[in-house]
Protein backbone atom coordinates (compact mmCIF):
# COMPACT_ATOMS: atom_id res chain seq x y z
CA UNK A 1 0.00 0.00 0.00
CA UNK A 2 1.49 3.54 -1.30
CA UNK A 3 1.33 5.93 1.63
CA UNK A 4 1.80 9.19 1.99
CA UNK A 5 2.09 10.60 5.64
CA UNK A 6 1.43 14.64 7.00
CA UNK A 7 0.94 15.51 10.19
CA UNK A 8 -2.83 17.09 9.98
CA UNK A 9 -2.24 19.96 12.63
CA UNK A 10 -3.08 22.44 12.92
CA UNK A 11 0.35 24.27 12.92
CA UNK A 12 0.20 27.72 13.86
CA UNK A 13 3.22 30.04 13.38
CA UNK A 14 3.23 33.93 13.91
CA UNK A 15 3.69 36.53 10.90
CA UNK A 16 6.87 36.64 9.26
CA UNK A 17 8.20 32.89 11.15
CA UNK A 18 9.11 30.48 8.96
CA UNK A 19 6.70 27.82 8.67
CA UNK A 20 7.88 24.13 7.94
CA UNK A 21 5.28 21.58 6.65
CA UNK A 22 6.77 17.61 6.40
CA UNK A 23 5.79 14.94 4.57
CA UNK A 24 6.81 11.20 4.53
CA UNK A 25 6.10 8.28 1.87
CA UNK A 26 6.39 4.67 1.20
CA UNK A 27 7.13 3.93 -2.11
CA UNK A 28 10.89 4.38 -2.60
CA UNK A 29 10.38 3.90 -6.06
CA UNK A 30 8.77 7.64 -6.32
CA UNK A 31 10.12 9.79 -8.88
CA UNK A 32 7.77 13.00 -8.76
CA UNK A 33 6.77 14.93 -5.97
CA UNK A 34 4.32 17.76 -5.22
CA UNK A 35 2.87 20.56 -2.86
CA UNK A 36 -0.23 21.67 -3.38
CA UNK A 37 -2.20 24.39 -1.26
CA UNK A 38 -5.78 24.39 -0.47
CA UNK A 39 -8.28 27.29 0.62
CA UNK A 40 -11.68 26.21 2.80
CA UNK A 41 -13.63 25.45 0.10
CA UNK A 42 -11.45 25.64 -2.73
CA UNK A 43 -9.58 23.34 -4.81
CA UNK A 44 -6.18 22.23 -4.54
CA UNK A 45 -3.45 24.14 -6.36
CA UNK A 46 0.12 23.33 -7.23
CA UNK A 47 2.85 25.54 -5.23
CA UNK A 48 5.80 23.03 -6.06
CA UNK A 49 7.20 20.67 -7.73
CA UNK A 50 10.50 18.55 -7.27
CA UNK A 51 12.01 15.43 -8.53
CA UNK A 52 15.69 15.51 -7.16
CA UNK A 53 17.80 15.02 -4.25
CA UNK A 54 18.04 18.60 -2.57
CA UNK A 55 16.50 22.32 -2.47
CA UNK A 56 14.31 23.85 -4.88
CA UNK A 57 13.06 27.46 -4.04
CA UNK A 58 10.59 29.80 -5.72
CA UNK A 59 10.10 33.24 -4.38
CA UNK A 60 9.02 32.56 -0.51
CA UNK A 61 8.66 28.82 -0.84
CA UNK A 62 11.30 25.97 -0.94
CA UNK A 63 10.70 22.08 -1.31
CA UNK A 64 13.33 19.34 0.33
CA UNK A 65 13.72 16.29 -1.32
CA UNK A 66 15.76 13.39 0.67
CA UNK A 67 14.86 10.13 -1.27
CA UNK A 68 17.09 8.13 1.07
CA UNK A 69 15.09 9.28 4.11
CA UNK A 70 12.00 8.82 1.96
CA UNK A 71 11.35 12.57 3.06
CA UNK A 72 10.17 15.98 1.57
CA UNK A 73 9.50 18.95 3.18
CA UNK A 74 7.80 22.51 2.38
CA UNK A 75 9.52 25.58 4.03
CA UNK A 76 7.19 29.11 3.77
CA UNK A 77 9.76 32.14 4.48
CA UNK A 78 7.77 35.36 6.02
CA UNK A 79 4.89 33.49 6.74
CA UNK A 80 1.78 35.69 6.17
CA UNK A 81 -2.07 35.57 6.99
CA UNK A 82 -3.20 34.79 3.29
CA UNK A 83 -0.78 31.70 3.79
CA UNK A 84 -3.44 29.79 6.04
CA UNK A 85 -4.71 27.12 3.70
CA UNK A 86 -4.35 23.43 4.07
CA UNK A 87 -1.20 22.27 2.34
CA UNK A 88 -1.10 18.95 0.78
CA UNK A 89 2.09 16.70 -0.31
CA UNK A 90 1.62 14.44 -3.29
CA UNK A 91 3.91 11.39 -4.25
CA UNK A 92 4.45 9.10 -7.31
CA UNK A 93 3.97 8.66 -10.93
CA UNK A 94 0.53 7.51 -12.21
CA UNK A 95 -1.57 8.10 -10.10
CA UNK A 96 -0.26 10.37 -7.49
CA UNK A 97 -0.94 9.71 -3.99
CA UNK A 98 -1.93 12.39 -1.94
CA UNK A 99 -1.22 13.07 1.95
CA UNK A 100 -4.17 14.27 4.10
CA UNK A 101 -3.03 17.32 4.19
CA UNK A 102 -1.35 19.76 7.15
CA UNK A 103 -3.69 22.76 8.31
CA UNK A 104 -1.53 25.99 8.78
CA UNK A 105 -2.68 29.02 10.74
CA UNK A 106 -0.28 32.14 10.68
CA UNK A 107 -1.06 34.45 13.49
CA UNK A 108 -1.00 38.15 12.88
CA UNK B 1 -5.41 28.48 -14.77
CA UNK B 2 -5.50 25.56 -16.57
CA UNK B 3 -8.74 25.47 -18.38
CA UNK B 4 -10.84 23.02 -16.43
CA UNK B 5 -15.01 23.07 -15.49
CA UNK B 6 -16.91 20.85 -13.90
CA UNK B 7 -20.68 20.80 -13.76
CA UNK B 8 -22.83 21.05 -11.87
CA UNK B 9 -20.78 22.87 -9.42
CA UNK B 10 -23.79 22.03 -6.77
CA UNK B 11 -26.08 19.24 -7.24
CA UNK B 12 -28.70 18.05 -4.20
CA UNK B 13 -30.45 14.57 -5.43
CA UNK B 14 -31.88 11.75 -3.72
CA UNK B 15 -30.68 8.15 -2.26
CA UNK B 16 -31.38 5.86 -5.56
CA UNK B 17 -30.87 8.30 -8.09
CA UNK B 18 -28.26 7.60 -10.92
CA UNK B 19 -26.10 10.70 -11.02
CA UNK B 20 -23.92 12.15 -13.47
CA UNK B 21 -20.49 14.61 -13.17
CA UNK B 22 -18.47 15.95 -16.05
CA UNK B 23 -15.15 17.32 -16.44
CA UNK B 24 -14.18 19.84 -19.51
CA UNK B 25 -11.06 20.66 -20.30
CA UNK B 26 -9.41 22.71 -23.43
CA UNK B 27 -5.77 21.69 -22.55
CA UNK B 28 -5.74 18.62 -24.71
CA UNK B 29 -4.30 17.01 -21.86
CA UNK B 30 -3.96 12.70 -21.49
CA UNK B 31 -4.78 12.23 -18.14
CA UNK B 32 -8.36 13.16 -16.41
CA UNK B 33 -8.63 12.11 -13.28
CA UNK B 34 -11.92 12.20 -10.51
CA UNK B 35 -11.22 12.43 -6.48
CA UNK B 36 -13.48 12.82 -3.62
CA UNK B 37 -12.89 14.83 -0.76
CA UNK B 38 -14.05 14.08 2.41
CA UNK B 39 -13.43 15.34 6.08
CA UNK B 40 -10.36 13.15 7.53
CA UNK B 41 -9.82 11.41 4.24
CA UNK B 42 -7.99 13.19 2.32
CA UNK B 43 -7.77 13.39 -1.65
CA UNK B 44 -9.30 9.91 -2.64
CA UNK B 45 -9.23 8.57 -6.29
CA UNK B 46 -11.82 7.46 -7.96
CA UNK B 47 -11.09 6.39 -11.50
CA UNK B 48 -8.95 7.69 -13.95
CA UNK B 49 -8.49 8.33 -17.42
CA UNK B 50 -4.95 8.13 -19.78
CA UNK B 51 -6.82 8.29 -23.08
CA UNK B 52 -10.04 8.15 -24.83
CA UNK B 53 -12.23 4.91 -24.14
CA UNK B 54 -8.73 4.17 -21.65
CA UNK B 55 -9.52 3.99 -17.66
CA UNK B 56 -9.15 2.52 -14.76
CA UNK B 57 -10.08 2.19 -11.18
CA UNK B 58 -8.75 4.13 -8.30
CA UNK B 59 -8.44 3.61 -4.64
CA UNK B 60 -12.94 3.78 -4.28
CA UNK B 61 -14.22 2.85 -7.35
CA UNK B 62 -16.96 0.98 -6.11
CA UNK B 63 -20.25 2.67 -7.00
CA UNK B 64 -18.77 4.86 -9.80
CA UNK B 65 -18.11 4.46 -13.45
CA UNK B 66 -16.71 6.57 -15.81
CA UNK B 67 -16.43 7.47 -19.74
CA UNK B 68 -14.29 9.35 -21.52
CA UNK B 69 -15.29 9.36 -25.46
CA UNK B 70 -13.62 12.74 -26.30
CA UNK B 71 -10.06 13.96 -25.01
CA UNK B 72 -11.84 17.10 -23.48
CA UNK B 73 -14.80 15.42 -22.01
CA UNK B 74 -14.49 12.71 -18.57
CA UNK B 75 -17.41 11.84 -17.32
CA UNK B 76 -18.28 10.26 -13.78
CA UNK B 77 -21.78 8.08 -12.77
CA UNK B 78 -23.16 7.62 -9.56
CA UNK B 79 -24.79 5.01 -10.94
CA UNK B 80 -27.25 4.45 -7.66
CA UNK B 81 -26.41 7.54 -5.36
CA UNK B 82 -25.80 6.62 -1.47
CA UNK B 83 -25.82 9.01 1.35
CA UNK B 84 -22.38 7.81 1.90
CA UNK B 85 -21.48 9.79 -1.65
CA UNK B 86 -21.93 12.82 -0.35
CA UNK B 87 -18.84 14.62 -0.67
CA UNK B 88 -17.02 17.14 -2.86
CA UNK B 89 -15.86 15.63 -5.99
CA UNK B 90 -12.81 17.25 -7.82
CA UNK B 91 -11.70 16.59 -11.35
CA UNK B 92 -7.90 16.81 -12.60
CA UNK B 93 -5.84 17.14 -15.32
CA UNK B 94 -2.03 16.34 -16.53
CA UNK B 95 -0.11 16.29 -19.54
CA UNK B 96 2.18 13.41 -19.11
CA UNK B 97 4.33 11.15 -16.99
CA UNK B 98 5.65 13.77 -14.81
CA UNK B 99 2.64 14.08 -13.40
CA UNK B 100 1.98 17.51 -12.30
CA UNK B 101 -2.00 17.86 -11.94
CA UNK B 102 -4.35 20.35 -12.25
CA UNK B 103 -7.68 20.95 -10.51
CA UNK B 104 -11.01 21.47 -11.33
CA UNK B 105 -13.51 24.00 -9.44
CA UNK B 106 -15.43 20.94 -7.58
CA UNK B 107 -18.68 19.44 -7.40
CA UNK B 108 -20.34 19.76 -4.05
CA UNK B 109 -22.84 16.57 -4.50
CA UNK B 110 -25.60 15.98 -1.18
CA UNK B 111 -27.47 12.26 -1.23
CA UNK B 112 -30.29 12.39 0.85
Amino acid sequence: QKEVEQNSGPLSVPEGAIASLNCTYSDRVSQSFFWYRQYSGKSPELIMSIYSNGDKEDGRFTAQLNKASQYVSLLIRDSQPSDSATYLCAVGKTPLVFGKGTRLSVIA
Amino acid sequence: DAGITQSPRHKVTETGTPVTLRCHQTENHRYMYWYRQDPGHGLRLIHYSYGVKDTDKGEVSDGYSVSRSKTEDFLLTLESATSSQTSVYFCAISEGRRETQYFGPGTRLLVL
